[in-house]
């Protein structure tokens, strides 16, 4: 059981526009923390992706954008493309545990 | 460039002990947390704990309290997580990451390595 809620999968034509949500409680999101989000493609380590609710690192495409709400965040991907297939994770700051937690990842299958 | 090169597949049996490395390269060894995860097979992400590599300081998850022990040597850049008393849900593979240090924390983790397979088996 995570922390940090997340739908198991979402799908999408290529070209289409789909969002992933993060639910948190009040020790968390609700709290303030920031959230972040990674992609990992299969067999490989993850990767930033979004940091402090809307940032991109630098390479991270544009069509990749981060909102926040008081406990939820969500992470939109538009245009799709095939190689967005990859399952992705979001995270943020506990208070009560002290440490990161993440959600359960969403696998995104490009149909 | 910066790197995270950890160490290779490791085959234990239950009731042993593991420690993987992991060495940090291109960047400033002192300027970052490294934190440790896993990731069971088909599995999500679990947060093991950090140390600062400057202080030699650790934080651990509860759940790994007693079992996990983080350490590193400054002299050549690198980290070690033990873990102890493995059991099969152990079986995963263990990733080192980093935070930027910083005035405040932010808890996102920019740079991964590879990850090292970790199985647990009589």
């Amino acid at each position: 059981q995570s922390v940090l809620t997340q739908p198991p999968s979402v799908s999408g034509a290529p070209g289409q526009r789909v969002t992933i949500s993060c639910t948190g409680t009040g020790s968390n999101i609700g709290a303030g923390y920031e959230v972040h989000w990674y992609q990992q493609l299969p067999g490989t380590a993850p990767k930033l992706l979004i940091y402090s609710n809307t940032n991109r690192p630098s390479g991270v495409p544009d069509r990749f954008s981060g909102s926040w709400s008081t406990t939820s965040a969500s992470l939109a991907i538009a245009g799709l493309q095939a190689d967005d297939e990859a399952d992705y994770y979001c995270q943020s700051y506990d208070s009560s545990l002290r440490g990161a937690v993440f959600g359960g990842g969403t696998k995104l299958t490009v149909l | 460039q910066e790197r995270l090169v950890q160490s290779g597949a490791e085959l234990k049996k239950p009731g042993a002990s593991v420690k993987v490395s992991c060495k940090a390269s291109g960047y400033s060894f002192t300027g970052y947390y490294i934190h440790w995860l896993r990731q069971a097979p088909g599995q999500g992400l679990e947060w093991m704990g950090w140390i600062n590599p400057d202080s030699g300081g650790t934080n651990y998850a509860q759940k790994f309290q007693g079992r996990v022990t983080m350490t590193r040597d400054m002299s050549i850049s690198t980290v070690y997580m033990e873990l102890s008393g493995l059991r099969s849900d152990d079986t995963a593979h263990y990733f080192c990451t980093r935070e930027e240090m910083g005035v405040r924390r932010y808890w996102y983790f920019d740079f991964w390595g590879r990850g090292t397979l970790v199985t647990v088996s009589s």
